[in-house]
C-alpha cells in the first residue's frame, strides 16, 4: 500500500532561520517520485519541488532543497532563510510508478508559522 | 501558458440544486485529476482520468458525483443532486506526460458552498 505521513501538525520557526518539514512515505514501487506543494492563506495550491525515485542529487529549488534519504524513505523539504511569506500550509504527495497516468496521494500537512 | 483554469471559482447552491464544476488543463498534458479539500478530510482525490480515460473514481463519494472528460482539454465534475455536506474546495490538477516530467499543477480550486 502506499502512504504519506507528516507528524507535524504545525511549527513555528523565527523569521531567517532554516526550518526542515517531515515527511516518510511508504510503497512497494521501485520507480517513484516526490512533491512538496504549499498552500497559502489565499488556497492556491503551488508546486515547489519534485524528486524522483532514480535521481542521483537532491533537488534543490532556490531556497527549498528536498533531503532525499532513500533507504529510509523519508523526503523532508528544507526552507533556508526562512521568511514571512513562507507561512503556509506545506503537503509531501508521492506518486507511484513513473509515469503521468499514475495517481498522486498527498499527506496531511504541516502548518507553518514564521514568527518575525 | 494560462495554468489549468477552472470555473466557476466560487458557488453558492441551495440543497438539491446540480452543479457544474468545470476545467481546462495545461495544454500538452495527458492526466487530469479532480481533487476535493475540506477541513475534516484534508486534500482527497476524487477522480482522475490518463488520456481522456477514467483510471481511478475509487474517491468519488456516492452516486451523486459524476465527471467527464469529452476531450484533451475540458473536464466537468457534477453533483446532482447537491447537499450541504459537499460544501469544500474542489481542485482540478493536470500532469505532463514522459518520464521527469511529472509534475502536477493545479488550478485555482471552486469554493462550492450548498446551504
Amino acid at each position: 500500500a502506499q502512504k504519506i505521513t507528516q507528524t507535524q501538525p504545525g511549527m513555528f520557526v523565527q523569521e531567517k532561520e532554516a526550518v526542515t518539514l517531515d515527511c516518510t512515505y511508504d510503497t512497494s514501487d521501485p520507480s517513484y517520485g516526490l512533491f512538496w506543494y504549499k498552500q497559502p492563506s489565499s488556497g492556491e495550491m503551488i508546486f515547489l519541488i519534485y524528486q524522483g525515485s532514480y535521481d542521483q542529487q537532491n533537488a534543490t529549488e532556490g531556497r527549498y532543497s528536498l533531503n532525499f534519504q532513500k533507504a529510509r524513505k523519508s523526503a523532508n523539504l528544507v526552507i533556508s532563510a526562512s521568511q514571512l511569506g513562507d507561512s503556509a500550509m506545506y503537503f509531501c504527495a508521492m506518486a507511484s510508478g513513473y509515469s503521468s497516468a499514475s495517481k498522486i496521494i498527498f499527506g496531511s500537512g504541516t502548518r507553518l508559522s514564521i514568527r518575525p | 501558458d494560462a495554468g489549468v483554469i477552472q470555473s466557476p471559482r466560487h458557488e453558492v447552491t441551495e440543497m438539491g440544486q446540480e452543479v457544474t464544476l468545470r476545467c481546462k488543463p495545461i495544454s500538452g498534458h495527458n492526466s487530469l485529476f479532480w481533487y476535493r479539500q475540506t477541513m475534516m478530510r484534508g486534500l482527497e482525490l476524487l477522480i482522475y482520468f490518463n488520456n481522456n480515460v477514467p483510471i481511478d473514481d475509487s474517491g468519488m463519494p456516492e452516486d451523486r458525483f459524476s465527471a467527464k472528460m469529452p476531450n484533451a482539454s475540458f473536464s466537468t465534475l457534477k453533483i446532482q443532486p447537491s447537499e450541504p455536506r459537499d460544501s469544500a474546495v474542489y481542485f482540478c490538477a493536470s500532469r505532463g506526460q514522459g518520464a521527469g516530467t511529472d509534475t502536477q499543477y493545479f488550478g485555482p480550486g471552486t469554493r462550492l458552498t450548498v446551504l
